[in-house]
């Protein structure tokens, strides 16, 4: 089975911090995403990355970036912590092209105080 | 403006009933159209359809793909306490990105 684990299941910043969100996952896929879902909002894109040092901008990138030093890795940071902030941040793999499936790990609510 | 709206936002029902859960989808590049179920933690897959008409089936669940009117629907027969969930629909469109929509909230009661 693919799994994909998250560092943190609950975090709780304050704002102005740096914040590092890790993703890991199994399987040997070139593409990975991370995702922040709302309320009414669903799940929206904030980077993906379909290779190590390779990334994309999705839909939501202001005040955050990405780092994809090795393949099985891709972290979220926010430079600067800030209330709006506060979600829940979801990271999903795939395989390449071929395939449309993504795997997701379990997530990490972030809390901005 | 590319957009994933799923109707209706929550839904309770009672234990045996039949469900249908709605996706209506406007996407540039359309590739495909991706269900899920998510309770209390991560996505889970359920379907992937790329051609209209065509039903996909799993147990009680099943879904199809309208090209033409650009919308799918997510039958559940038989409901049970478990099939509680927000269940997913997302568009794949280019390279591998998705556009979800919000989510149907639904609440089986026994």
């Amino acid at each position: 089975d693919v799994k994909v684990t998250q560092s943190s299941r609950y975090l709780v910043k304050r704002t102005g911090e740096k914040v590092f969100l890790e993703c890991v996952q199994d399987m040997d896929h070139e593409n990975m995403f991370w995702y922040r879902q709302d309320p009414g909002l669903g799940l929206r894109l904030i980077y993906f990355s379909y290779d190590v040092k390779m990334k994309e901008k999705g839909d939501i990138p202001e005040g955050y970036s990405v780092s994809r030093e090795k393949k099985e890795r891709f972290s979220l940071i926010l430079e600067s912590a800030s209330t709006n902030q506060t979600s829940m941040y979801l990271c999903a793999s795939s395989p390449p092209v071929s395939t449309d499936t993504q795997y997701f790990g379990p997530g990490t609510r972030l809390t901005v105080l | 403006e590319d957009k994933v709206v799923q109707s209706p936002l929550s839904l309770v029902v009672h234990e045996g009933d039949t469900v249908t859960l709605n996706c209506s989808y406007e996407v540039t590049n359309f590739r495909s159209l991706l269900w899920y179920k998510q309770e209390k933690k991560a996505p889970t897959f359920l379907f992937m359809l790329t051609s209209s008409g065509i039903e996909k089936k799993s147990g009680r669940l099943s879904s199809i793909l309208d090209k033409k009117e650009l919308f799918s629907i997510l039958n559940i027969t038989a409901t049970q306490t478990g099939d509680s969930a927000v269940y997913l629909c997302a568009s794949g469109y280019n390279f591998n990105k998705f556009y979800f929509g919000s989510g149907t909230k639904l609440n089986v009661k026994p």
